[in-house]
């Protein structure tokens, strides 16, 4: 079982519509959560981070954690073409020191 | 400007030869660590260091060694390089505490032939 899963996509959505990117993680001790944004031949660039249950807005980036059902999601409001890139999920998890988890990010296209 | 600097971007090598990928922040952080990015299998952690003199294995060590004997570097050192280490490497900072991976270098494309 991978650490942190996400649907690989592609997701396609029009401009204007809000995007919906999802990422379950399997160990329940994790403590921090985290989006990254990645654009093609790029370095990740941290978007987000959330630790708590409950939802985290930042711009037209929200971040919804749930630990009771291990699921952390991204929504992007007002999708702009920029918007188009790689999201990962990352897990940090706590009762192993500093190890990061990412998955295998989720493919975005904002159509214009 | 606030960077981490990985050195080479490209390089291509054959098996067996020893090589080093250097990493450098001018931020003064105290968390650096390294990952190595293969298609389908995501960003995975090699090692990571919390401050100098300290470093601790990730998911992936295996192959690697690092060495932190001053803040500012974290080399990444493959011995013996062999063709599974093919991959695009990242070298990433923060400031510690909370250990966000917050800002990552340019990253360095490793071809062992």
């Amino acid at each position: 079982q991978k650490e942190v899963e996400q649907n690989s996509g592609p997701l396609s959505v029009p401009e204007g519509a809000i995007a919906s990117l999802n990422c379950t993680y399997s160990d329940r001790g994790s403590q921090s959560f985290f989006w990254y944004r990645q654009y093609s031949g790029k370095s990740p660039e941290l978007i987000m981070s959330i630790y708590s249950n409950g939802d985290k807005e930042d711009g037209r980036f929200t971040a919804q954690l749930n630990k009771a059902s291990q699921y952390v999601s991204l929504l992007i409001r007002d999708s702009q073409p920029s918007d188009s890139a790689t999201y990962l999920c990352a897990v940090r998890r706590s009762n192993t020191g500093n190890q990061f988890y990412f998955g295998t990010g989720t493919s975005l296209t904002v159509i214009p | 400007e606030a960077q981490v600097t990985q050195n080479p971007r490209y390089l291509i090598t054959v098996t067996g030869k020893k090589l080093t990928v250097t990493c450098s922040q001018n931020m003064n952080h105290e968390y650096m660590s390294w990952y190595r990015q293969d298609p389908g299998l995501g960003l995975r952690q090699i090692y990571y260091s919390m401050n100098v003199e300290v470093t601790d294995k990730g998911d992936v060590p295996e192959g690697y060694k690092v060495s932190r004997k001053e803040k500012r570097n974290f080399p990444l050192i493959l011995e013996s390089p062999s063709p599974n280490q093919t991959s695009l490497y990242f070298c990433a900072s923060s400031l510690g505490g909370t250990a966000i991976e917050a800002f990552f270098g340019q990253g360095t494309r490793l071809t062992v032939v």
